[in-house]
């Protein structure tokens, strides 16, 4: 299976200051379509998973522009520009590109 | 707009089972492959199960391989997950979602396994 690492665990972050997520993969992501399946999930507190980015870098709707996603192969990376009250829990990366479905352990989001 | 809801979770003694059900709308579901994820408290997301649009080909995580069984009816809009054998291990809340990455999720329903 792939395995998927995120870090860190435990990001506590300022109000309007920029935060960043670190996801590598243990193979390339890359599929033979050429499309690399690299999705990112917002878990708030007590409330399901929410999908935000899809193929490393589209945001999905209603999503706002500080969120963005980069990176290619094995090393991704999730931004938040300026992080907001509302963006506090955990934040998981997916691959979708091989089976099965793996996820990161899961980053969580606290304000200071 | 996109929903799914599940159905079906409960309490059950290991050994036990369960069907789940997901009722979604909003979208062309014979289109959409259809995914079970699970959560164990506190704890991370794992792919439990995939099936696709057509119900013919499925995909089960080692952990359920061959005590949990996907199934759908197109006719009405409906995703199933039954659940044999049961341990204290599968409890969690499970999730399903629309598509094999995940697009949207439903609120989940929590199935515990315990004597």
């Amino acid at each position: 299976d792939v395995v998927m690492t995120q870090s860190p665990l435990s990001l506590p972050v300022t109000l309007g200051q920029p935060a960043s997520i670190s996801c590598r993969s243990s193979q390339s992501l890359a599929h033979r379509d050429g499309n690399t399946y690299l999705s990112w999930f917002q878990q708030r507190p007590g409330q399901s998973p929410r999908r935000l980015i899809y193929k490393i870098s589209n945001r999905d709707s209603g999503v706002p522009d500080r969120f963005s996603g980069s990176g290619s192969g094995t090393d991704f990376t999730l931004k938040i520009s300026r992080v907001e009250a509302d963006d506090v829990g955990v934040y998981y990366c997916m691959q979708g590109t091989h089976w099965p479905r793996t996820f990161g352990q899961g980053t969580k989001v606290e304000i200071k | 707009e996109v929903q799914l809801l599940e159905s079906g979770g409960g309490f059950v003694q290991p050994g036990g089972s369960l069907r789940l059900s997901c009722a979604a709308s909003g979208f062309t579901f014979i289109n959409c492959a259809m995914t079970w994820v699970r959560q164990a408290p506190g704890k991370g997301l794992e792919c439990v199960s995939s099936i696709s649009g057509g119900g013919s080909d499925t995909y089960y995580a080692d952990s359920v391989k061959g005590r949990f069984t996907i199934s759908r009816d197109n006719s009405k809009n409906t995703l199933y997950l039954q659940m044999n054998s049961l341990r204290a291990e599968d409890t969690a809340v499970y999730y399903c979602a629309r598509n094999s990455n995940l697009d949207y999720w439903g609120q989940g329903t929590l199935v515990t396994v315990s004597s």
